[in-house]
């Protein structure tokens, strides 16, 4: 079965930490996605990677960075974490042949800034 | 712009009805992909039912049906025979004209299915 992993499904952080959320695909996707989920926003579009080395800025991405050294693993990093970034954080990946399929999604990162 | 609205928070239904899950959107693009997720409590979104929009039937996949009206820029889910376990929040999600690999997300629609 084909899986997305986020590594932790829930992450308490102080404000002003460095907060690193990873998420690795078996899939052999080329694409890789975060999304953060918040109450009546739905999910918002961070960051999103084509390629390795590789990486572009979705509707909100300020106040994170992303890193893909590796195909399979794709790194959302938190700069200095600040409690308005609490919130479910969703990695998804995809193939571009597959379109009509969408994405694949991890079970997500609730994180927690206090 | 690109937009997705789904007017809906919350809706109950009976176990074994049908139920509508309404989701319009906005684009002036003529070609783009409709999307339906389902998020149970554990959080992982599912990939549900895909529509396109030079589809000419509505898209089917066992309970799951999309009735779209293209003309309205509706894009509805209907599921049938309701069962407890599609008790969960169900996104609808749009794919950019110029980025099939980029989405347009709902807020999403919160289903309670009462026994």
């Amino acid at each position: 079965d084909v899986k997305v992993t986020q590594s932790s499904r829930y992450l308490v952080k102080r404000t002003g930490e460095k907060v690193f959320l990873e998420c690795v695909q078996d899939m052999d996707h080329e694409n890789m996605f975060w999304y953060r989920q918040d109450p009546g926003l739905g999910l918002r579009l961070i960051y999103f990677s084509y390629d390795v080395k590789m990486k572009e800025k979705g509707d909100i991405p300020e106040g994170y960075s992303v890193s893909r050294e590796k195909k399979e693993r794709f790194s959302l990093i938190l700069e200095s974490a600040s409690t308005n970034q609490t919130s479910m954080y969703l990695c998804a990946s995809s193939e571009g042949a597959d379109q009509n399929y969408g994405y694949t999604f991890g079970s997500g990162t609730r994180l927690t800034v206090v | 712009a690109q937009k997705i609205t789904q007017t809906q928070p919350g809706m109950f239904v009976q176990e074994k009805e049908a139920v509508t899950l309404d989701c319009t959107y906005d684009t002036s693009d003529p070609s783009y992909g409709l999307f339906w997720y389902k998020q149970p409590s554990s959080g992982e979104m599912i990939f549900l039912i895909y529509q396109g929009s030079y589809d000419q039937q509505n898209a089917t996949e066992g309970r799951y049906s999309l009735n779209f009206q293209k003309a309205r820029k509706s894009a509805n889910l209907v599921i049938s025979a309701s069962q407890l376990g599609d008790s969960a929040m169900y996104f609808c999600a749009m794919r950019d004209a110029y980025n099939f690999n980029k989405f347009y997300f709902g807020s999403g629609t919160k289903l309670n299915v009462k026994p």
